[in-house]
Order: C-alpha cells, then sequence, then structure tokens
C-alpha cells in the first residue's frame, strides 16, 4: 500500500521556536508538496519540490522554508513560530513520469502555537 | 490565475437522500478538475477525476461532469450513505505533469440515519 508518512499527528510550540515538519513517501514519487488546510480557506499551497534540492514556492511561502535532500523525504521549517502558523499541515507526492494527476496525503501534522 | 469556488457548507442530509456539492472554476487553457474527499481523523484521497471538456469522472457512486461551457464540475451522488460523511474537496490542475493542484475551501457532509 503506497504511503506517505508525517512525523508527528499533533504538535504544541511556543512563539519563536524552530519547528521541524518531516514528511517520508515511500513510493519513489519525483513530486512532493506541503499544504496548509485552514477552514474556511482550504488548502493552499506552502512549498513544493520536483526533485532533490529542487523547491519552489508555492501560494504562501512567508515564514516558511523547506529542505530536501533525500528523494523520499521533504521538510518543512517554520524559522520562527508564530501564533498564525498555528493550523493543520498536510505533506502530499505525486509521479512526474507517470501524470495522473493524483497526489498522496499523509494523514497531517496539527499544530499549535502558543 | 486559477481559483475554485464550491458551495458553502456544512451539508447535512438524511441517508438515502441525492446529493449536490457544486463547484466552479477559473483557469486559463484547459484544467484537470479533481473531487479529493477527507474522512474524519485521515489525510485527503482522490475521489475521482475528468481530464477534458464532457467527460465524467465516477467513482464509489460519485460523479461528476466536467462542463466547459458553464466551468463546472458539480459532485451527485444518488444515494447517500452514513460512511459518506467526510469533507469534500474540489481542485483543478492546469499544468500538465507537475499535479500543483488549486483546492477550494472544502464542503463538510454529515449523513444522518
Amino acid at each position: 500500500d503506497v504511503k506517505v508518512t508525517q512525523s508527528s499527528r499533533y504538535l504544541v510550540k511556543r512563539t519563536g521556536e524552530k519547528v521541524f515538519l518531516e514528511c517520508v513517501q515511500d513510493m519513489d514519487h519525483e513530486n512532493m508538496f506541503w499544504y496548509r488546510q485552514d477552514p474556511g480557506l482550504g488548502l493552499r499551497l506552502i512549498y513544493f519540490s520536483y526533485d532533490v534540492k529542487m523547491k519552489e514556492k508555492g501560494d504562501i511561502p512567508e515564514g516558511y522554508s523547506v529542505s530536501r535532500e533525500k528523494k523520499e523525504r521533504f521538510s518543512l521549517i517554520l524559522e520562527s513560530a508564530s501564533t498564525n502558523q498555528t493550523s493543520m499541515y498536510l505533506c502530499a507526492s505525486s509521479s512526474r513520469l507517470v501524470y495522473t494527476g493524483e497526489l498522496f496525503f499523509g494523514e497531517g501534522s496539527r499544530l499549535t502555537v502558543l | 490565475g486559477n481559483s475554485v469556488t464550491q458551495m458553502e457548507g456544512p451539508v447535512t442530509l438524511s441517508e438515502e437522500a441525492f446529493l449536490t456539492i457544486n463547484c466552479t472554476y477559473t483557469a486559463t487553457g484547459y484544467p484537470s478538475l479533481f473531487w479529493y474527499v477527507q474522512y474524519p481523523g485521515e489525510g485527503l484521497q482522490l475521489l475521482l477525476k475528468a481530464t477534458k471538456a464532457d467527460d465524467k469522472g465516477s467513482n464509489k457512486g460519485f460523479e461528476a461532469t466536467y462542463r466547459k461551457e458553464t466551468t463546472s464540475f458539480h459532485l451527485e451522488k444518488g444515494s447517500v450513505q452514513v460512511s459518506d460523511s467526510a469533507v469534500y474537496f474540489c481542485a483543478l490542475s492546469s499544468n500538465f505533469g507537475n499535479e500543483k493542484l488549486t483546492f477550494g475551501t472544502g464542503t463538510r457532509l454529515t449523513i444522518i440515519p
């Protein structure tokens, strides 16, 4: 069964802390994505990556950075967490070589910043 | 830019009722259209898709038809079940091959027995 695994389901951090959200996929996918999900706003793309060490900004990259050192792993970094970054974060992956339009999502990481 | 507008929820229906969730879009060119579903406590998963005008996507009793003339992709099901309770997202992709999706705001559906 294909799988996207996010390291933490629930996190509570304090304002100003550095936060790492980890995502691993086992499907050998080229594309990986980080979305943020908020009520009434749907999913908004933060960053995406087409390949190792490659990254591109999505629609709301401010306050975030990413790292992709290995094909299977895509990390989202909040350099200095703020309360307005309290949200559900969803990682997804897809194949670049075989276009189906299907993204495979992890279960999400719910982050609360106090 | 691309955008997706979904009917606002929440939507509450009785079991076996007919379901319609409206979705309209704005995009350049010829986008692909998708419905994703998020069951409680889970990530999103693809429900159905359509890649060109007049295509009908279908899965698990759900259907949606790609209408270019009305820029719509409404989700329908003839008889809903309690297990259909979830959040439904309409989405589009206008760039072939990179699957960068633009999502709607989501519609929460609750089915009561």
